[in-house]
């Protein structure tokens, strides 16, 4: 299968702890996104990179987060010093172009004790 | 700023029957359009988009979506829904083409056998 693939699919971890997901995309597509989903809730838009670039973060993602996609493939998401509001789906999708469909892991599920 | 609202948040039908999403935009110009399913397990999957062009936009899975300007809005239709059709629906909007989508609350269909 060659489709969006996002490691741990489930991570849970206590109130202060750092943790990092990982997303490896469609080996072709340049461009890679991250969104986080609350239960119940739509994904909201957190960043995006192009290739290696990473050209928007939202307001919603605080200094505790940080995203990078060192050498333009796989791209990492940490999370510092967790919070209980830090609870979600964390998913990562890809496009080629910004106008191609995006495809979607199915998500890094964190929970925060 | 640009917000999506899908008015059901369930929806339950029985095994045959059509099917209709509703998804209102508020949004100055016309943005691009996009209707996404959830699976449990399973990563978003676009069903249909709509950027230009016919206001009646089919997808995969026998779905359609019709865009009406006047009432900036985009509902989704099934004429016969099936049980593997049971899933969340989400709409999303893009301003700019830059797949920063900014999704709607979702819909969760039921279906009755």
């Amino acid at each position: 299968d060659t489709g969006v693939s996002q490691d741990p699919r489930h991570k849970i971890t206590k109130r202060g702890q750092n943790v990092t997901f990982r997303c490896d995309p469609i080996s072709e597509h340049n461009r890679l996104y991250w969104y986080r989903q609350t239960l119940g809730q739509g994904p909201e838009f957190l960043t995006y990179f192009q290739n290696e670039a990473q050209l928007e973060k939202s307001r919603l993602l605080s200094d505790r987060f940080s995203a990078e996609r060192p050498k333009g493939s796989f791209s990492t998401l940490e999370i510092q010093r967790t919070e209980q509001g830090d609870s979600a789906m964390y998913l990562c999708a890809s496009s080629r172009g910004e106008t191609g469909e995006l495809f979607f892991g199915e998500g890094s599920r964190l929970t925060v004790l | 700023a640009q917000s999506v609202t899908q008015p059901d948040i369930h929806i339950t039908v029985s095994e045959g029957a059509s099917l209709e999403l509703r998804c209102n935009y508020s949004y100055g110009a016309t943005p691009y359009l996009f209707w996404y399913v959830q699976s449990p397990g399973q990563g978003l999957q676009l069903l249909l988009k709509y950027f230009s062009g016919d206001t009646l936009v089919q997808g995969i899975k026998g779905f359609e979506a019709e865009f009406k300007r006047s009432q900036s809005s985009f509902n989704l239709r099934k004429p016969s829904v099936h049980w593997s059709d049971a899933a969340e629906y989400f709409c999303a909007v893009d301003e700019a083409a830059g797949n920063k989508l900014t999704f709607g609350g979702g819909t969760r269909v039921l279906v009755k056998p």
